[in-house]
C-alpha cells in the first residue's frame, strides 16, 4: 500500500519569497503526481499534473518537479492569494492524498 | 462550462443509510471517470471511490469498502455513492470530482462544491 507523505505540515513564508512543498511516496508513482491547491470555505483546485505540467490557468509562479517517490512543488514569488493548504495526490494506482502542507504568511 | 453539483447529504443516524446524488453538465459525461472524495471537518482530503467511463473499473478506498457503493447513470449525466451502515467517522463534506481520463487514471481536474454528510444520533 502506497503512503504519500508532505512535509513540512506548516510552512512560514514571507510574500514575494519562495516556497518549497515536498511530497513523497511509499513506491514510484512514476511521473503520475498532481498538486492541488485549496482555500478555506473551497473545493481544491488542480495546480500541477503529470509532476510538472501546469493546469490551465495556473500562473508560470507555481512549478513542479520531480519523478518516482521524490516531488517538489515550488513557488517562486508569493502573492497574497497563494497562502492556502496544498496536497498532492497520486494516480499511478487507486488515487491516494498526501495530509497536506499548510502555507502561512511569515 | 464543467459544473458538478452534489445533492443528498444530510444528518442521519449511526447504522442508516443515505444515497448522494451528482449532477454534471458542461462536458461529455460519458467520456470520462468520476470520483468521489471526503473532507472531514478540519482533515485532509480522503479520496472515496472512483468509476471509470463505463462502470467497467471500480475502486473504493479500505475505509469504505463493503458499505458504500458508487453507480453512474450516463443517459442522466449523472453519478451516485450509496452509503450503508454509516459512523461517526464517514462525517465529511462530500465532493464529486471529474477525473482528466476516461479510466480511473487521471489527476481531478474539476470539483464541485459538496455535500455535508453528519453522521450522528
Amino acid at each position: 500500500e502506497i503512503v504519500m507523505t508532505q512535509s513540512p505540515a506548516t510552512l512560514s513564508v514571507s510574500p514575494g519569497k519562495r516556497a518549497t512543498l515536498s511530497c513523497r511516496a511509499s513506491q514510484s508513482v512514476s511521473s503520475n503526481l498532481a498538486w492541488y491547491q485549496q482555500k478555506p470555505g473551497q473545493a481544491p483546485r488542480l495546480l500541477i499534473y503529470g509532476a510538472s505540467t501546469r493546469a490551465t490557468g495556473i500562473p508560470a509562479r507555481f512549478s513542479g518537479s520531480g519523478s518516482g517517490t521524490e516531488f517538489t512543488l515550488t513557488i517562486s514569488s508569493l502573492q497574497s492569494e497563494d497562502f492556502a493548504v496544498y496536497y498532492c495526490q497520486q494516480y499511478n494506482n487507486w488515487p491516494l492524498f498526501g495530509q497536506g502542507t499548510r502555507l502561512e504568511i511569515k | 462550462e464543467v459544473q458538478l453539483v452534489e445533492s443528498g447529504g444530510g444528518l442521519v443516524q449511526p447504522g442508516r443509510s443515505l444515497r448522494l446524488s451528482c449532477a454534471a453538465s458542461g462536458f461529455t459525461f460519458d467520456d470520462y471517470a468520476m470520483h468521489w472524495v471526503r473532507q472531514a471537518p478540519g482533515k485532509g482530503l480522503e479520496w472515496v471511490s472512483g468509476i471509470s467511463w463505463n462502470s467497467g473499473s471500480i475502486g473504493y478506498a479500505d475505509s469504505v469498502k463493503g458499505r458504500f457503493t458508487i453507480s453512474r447513470d450516463n443517459a442522466k449525466n449523472s453519478l451516485y455513492l450509496q452509503m450503508n451502515s454509516l459512523r461517526a467517522e464517514d462525517t465529511a463534506l462530500y465532493y464529486c470530482a471529474k477525473d482528466e481520463s476516461e479510466v480511473v487514471a487521471g489527476p481531478i481536474d474539476y470539483w464541485g462544491q459538496g455535500t455535508l454528510v453528519t453522521v450522528s444520533s
